[in-house]
């Protein structure tokens, strides 16, 4: 199975500013068709989850553009520019690539 | 618009079994592969089972083969998952979700439904 790990696993932000969050895979996520299914979700309290960003960087409709994806391979990184209130939540990557489907454990970004 | 509601869950014993329902409508349910995600209290994302019905693909999770059992019915636009033999881990809320693109990303998901395991 294909692990994805998460860091950092909680990250206070102060509203405005930028936060991160890296994923790195056990083995490489591209696919035989070139392409690489690694997507983010973000999971308000409460709420089921919500795609945000889909193939590494493409970020799904209605999904604000302070949200972007990058990476290749191995490494993986979600970041939103200026954090807002509504932000707040657990968010995950997840690989598609292999199956079983695999998500990190989680990222919890709270407000400083 | 796109919904997906699942119902089903309850309270079981262990080694008991329930059977989730998971009713899609707003777009082409036999086209999109379809999948159980579930999620412990507090804990994160685990994916469960994994149905293609144009293509005629299922795929489970170590945890539940053999004892979960994933299938659709195209007619009625909805989802299912038969659960057996249920165990105190299995105690989650359970979510039905979209696949789309391939596997580009899980683009629509349920509000979910809860299972708790208990004696």
């Amino acid at each position: 199975d294909i692990v994805m790990t998460q860091t950092p696993l909680s990250s206070p932000v102060t509203l405005g500013q930028p936060a991160s969050i890296s994923c790195r895979s056990s083995q490489s996520l591209v696919f035989s068709d070139g392409n690489t299914y690694l997507s983010w979700l973000q999971q308000r309290p409460g709420q089921p989850p919500r795609l945000l960003i889909y193939k590494i960087s493409n970020r799904f409709s209605g999904v604000p553009d302070r949200f972007s994806g990058s990476g290749a391979g191995t490494d993986f990184t979600l970041k939103i520019s200026r954090v807002e209130a509504e932000d707040v939540g657990v968010y995950y990557c997840m690989q598609a690539t292999q199956f079983p489907y695999t998500f990190g454990q989680g990222t919890k970004l709270e407000i400083k | 618009e796109v919904q997906l509601v699942e119902s089903g869950g309850g309270l079981a014993q262990p080694g008991g079994s329930l059977r989730l329902s998971c009713a899609a409508s707003g777009f082409s349910f036999s086209t999109y592969p379809m999948i159980w995600v579930r999620q412990a209290p507090g804990r994160g994302l685990e994916w469960v089972a994994y149905i293609s019905t144009r293509f005629s693909i299922i795929h489970y999770a170590d945890s539940v083969k053999g004892r979960f059992t994933i299938s659709s019915d195209n007619a009625k636009t909805s989802l299912f998952l038969q659960v057996n033999s249920l165990r105190d881990e299995d105690t989650a809320v359970y979510y039905c979700a979209r696949v789309w693109q391939g596997n580009s990303g899980v683009d629509y998901w349920g509000q979910g439904t809860l299972v708790t395991v208990s004696s």
